[in-house]
């Protein structure tokens, strides 16, 4: 099975950069999502890892250590619209399965 | 335009009144799926689906039903709804091929549905 763990909440200026934690068990990885979701919306795929390293895509980076079972998402020069659920999510090898974390709830403030 | 189609959008309903939540896709994909969201709980996986007539139970599958006869539709069916099934439901599609050029996409979601039953 697959047991994914992320802090619930964090606030942090507009401007600043913030770093969102994702840490997994699973007995055979194959891949690591990372999704924001605003409040009463659908999921959005913000990226995607499968090899150790860094994932940059404009503001939004991800990093992954498969050998550590931890990623995080970065998130620099915070706009109020970044302000939103971050939901790390990891694909099973053996079934196929995409397990979801509870998510992050970043709060931006001015 | 790639997507999932899910309808409708928002529902209100009586305890015990069967009701049905429509999902569609368009990128043919294998992969299919329900979830349901509550505060606190995250996603929480209700039922998936491989392929056409292959399904299967996720992790919160009681009062629910779902049927694969054709590959782009996933209906999500509620036979006797209670208020505790009160929630907002997602309906997500998934490439199992890691060839495809979505493989690194992991799912589409539709829009949502929110539903209140009294």
């Amino acid at each position: 099975g697959q047991n994914i763990d992320q802090p619930t909440e964090m606030t942090a200026t507009e401007g600043a950069i913030v770093q969102i934690n994702c840490t997994y068990q699973t007995s055979g990885f194959n891949g690591l999502f990372w999704y924001q979701q605003h409040a009463g919306e659908a999921p959005t795929f913000l990226s995607y890892n499968v090899l150790d390293g860094l994932e940059e895509k404009g503001r939004f980076s991800s990093f992954l250590s498969r050998s550590k079972g931890y990623s995080y998402l970065l998130l620099k020069e915070l706009q109020m619209k970044d302000s939103a659920s971050y939901l790390c999510a990891v694909r099973d090898q053996g079934n196929n399965r995409l397990a979801f974390g509870k998510g992050n709830q970043v709060v931006v403030i001015p | 335009e790639a997507q999932v189609t899910q309808n409708p959008r928002y529902l209100i309903t009586v305890t015990g009144k069967k009701l049905t939540v429509t999902c569609s896709q368009n990128m043919n994909h294998e992969y299919m799926s329900w979830y349901r969201q509550d505060p606190g709980l995250g996603l929480r996986q209700i039922y998936y689906s491989m392929n056409v007539e292959v399904t299967d139970k996720g992790d919160v599958p009681e009062g629910y039903k779902v049927s694969r006869k054709e590959k782009r539709n996933f209906p999500l069916i509620l036979e006797s709804p209670s208020p505790n099934q009160t929630s907002l439901y997602f309906c997500a599609s998934r490439t199992t091929r890691s060839r495809d050029r979505d493989w690194g996409y992991g799912y589409t979601f539709g829009s949502g549905t929110r539903l209140t039953v009294v």
